[in-house]
């Protein structure tokens, strides 16, 4: 089993719905990243959190620490929103490196 | 500054060749990694400097596989006798650590192709 697990891994959506990515982790964190990544490889950071919830603008970011689950909900989504939504976490432990899911990759249609 | 700068972009290569890729972080950062991305995957740890120092090095890292950073400002990563399981995207990522909690910068990667 994957340490970080995300769902779904494929989305497709209609433009102007409402988009929620999960995230579980099974390992002591320091931190969770939300990363986006576009076709050509680039990778963005779009939130670190560590506790309650985190939002700019369309995006909103949440973590539950005793579930150990976050969510990431996209409002009013675009088809500029399409790409891979990675969450990774930041090991409370060793080098801070960090772990990753497999990744969703959103397609918003228009 | 204009961020993580990674060279090639891409790169083909016979099987068999060395080929040699290079990251240059955001000059304040201490720490560098490099991942390895497969398609469809999420990125995986390879090795990761503070500064000068190599502190950590993944299993994934073959003895095919050495990295530097040199006066602990750009990156190396050179692989070996390539193999076409080496075909991947190789992220680089630099941060600021200690600083309390760091967001990382990634750079845009090199798309290697081992025909």
């Amino acid at each position: 089993k994957n340490e970080v697990e995300q769902s779904p891994q494929n989305l497709t959506a209609q433009e102007g719905e409402f988009i929620t990515i999960n995230c579980s982790y099974s390992v002591g964190i320091s931190a969770l990243h939300w990363l986006q990544q576009h076709p050509g490889g680039g990778i963005v950071s779009l939130f670190m959190l560590s506790s309650g919830k985190k939002k700019h603008g369309r995006l909103i970011a949440t973590i539950n620490i005793q579930e150990k689950h976050s969510s990431l909900h996209i409002t009013a989504s675009h088809p500029r929103d399409s790409a891979v939504y990675i969450c990774a976490v930041t090991l409370i432990q060793g080098a801070q490196k960090l772990v990753f899911g497999q990744g969703t990759r959103l397609t918003i249609n228009p | 500054d204009t961020g993580v700068s990674q060279d090639p972009r891409h790169k083909i290569t016979k099987r068999g060749q060395n080929v040699t890729f290079r990251c240059d972080p955001i000059s304040e950062h201490n720490r560098l990694y490099w991942y390895r991305q497969t398609l469809g995957q999420g990125p995986e740890f390879l090795t990761y400097f503070q500064n000068e120092a190599q502190l950590e090095k993944s299993r994934l890292l073959s003895d095919r596989f050495s990295a530097e950073r040199p006066k602990g400002s750009f990156s190396t990563l050179e692989i070996q006798r390539t193999e076409q399981g080496d075909s991947a995207m190789y992220l680089c990522a630099s941060s600021l650590i200690p600083g309390g909690q760091s967001y990382y910068t990634f750079g845009s990667g090199t798309r290697l192709t081992v025909v």
